[in-house]
């Protein structure tokens, strides 16, 4: 059963707009961690945010915050006044709780087009 | 900075080489791992070493080979290798294998064709 969904294949915004991408996931353990991560085309695997689940604020680093639903086991990624390099894959991961939460599980990733 | 660094970034090879993917960390990190990358497939986990010894192995087929000399250092030995072995394999560091708020830090990954 896949643990982390991402609903969206691909997004466009408008330079300077906000931007939600969405992720869903799948643990009946009351402990774990969630990550996004940006990957440009470059390759590398850029981490952004993190957010504990037993965090009681989300999690904001600048222009990321994460949208943390506890009851509905979302942890959507904000991107606040988008800018050009953002475009990129993004990728929602969790810490596997059927592992002991030692190994990562990644989404399939949504394809973020920034446009001018 | 260049937390984790790739070589070589990219690399092509037929089926009948012997060739090795080199990572290293500059983090102080106690973790490394492995990735494979392939289109249209999420991250898959190959390979977990945590000081230096290894704790997984995601049923990878034995033509891939790693090699942890040390907490720095990562190395993926490849030989016959087949065209779907085709991917962008990643390299990550961590601080602590296993620990809830342990974050995973990549490189820039090698981008490997088999011919």
């Amino acid at each position: 059963a896949q643990k982390i969904t991402q609903t969206q294949p691909g997004m466009f915004v408008q330079e300077k707009e906000a931007v939600t991408l969405d992720c869903t996931y799948d643990t009946s353990d009351p402990s774990y961690g969630l990550f996004w991560y940006k990957q440009p085309s470059s390759g590398e695997m850029i981490f952004l945010i993190y957010q504990g689940s037993y965090d009681q604020q989300n999690a904001t680093e600048g222009r990321y915050s994460l949208n943390f639903q506890k009851a509905r086991k979302s942890a959507n990624l904000v991107i606040s006044a988008s800018q050009l390099g953002d475009s990129a894959m993004y990728f929602c991961a969790m810490r596997d709780p059927d592992n002991y939460g030692q190994n990562f599980v990644f989404g399939p990733g949504t394809r973020l087009s920034v446009l001018p | 900075e260049t937390g984790v660094t790739q070589t070589p970034r990219h690399l092509v090879m037929g089926m009948t080489n012997k060739k090795s993917l080199k990572c290293e960390q500059h983090l102080g990190h106690n973790a490394m791992y492995w990735y494979k990358q392939s289109a249209k497939k999420p991250l898959e986990l190959m390979f977990v070493y945590n000081f230096k010894e290894q704790t997984e192995n995601n049923s990878v087929p034995s033509r891939f080979s790693p090699e942890c000399p040390n907490s720095s250092h990562l190395f993926l030995h490849l030989h016959t290798l087949q065209p779907e072995d085709s991917a962008l394999y990643l390299c990550a560091s961590s601080q602590v294998y296993g620990m809830g708020t342990d974050t995973q830090y990549f490189g820039p990954g090698t981008r490997l064709t088999v011919l």
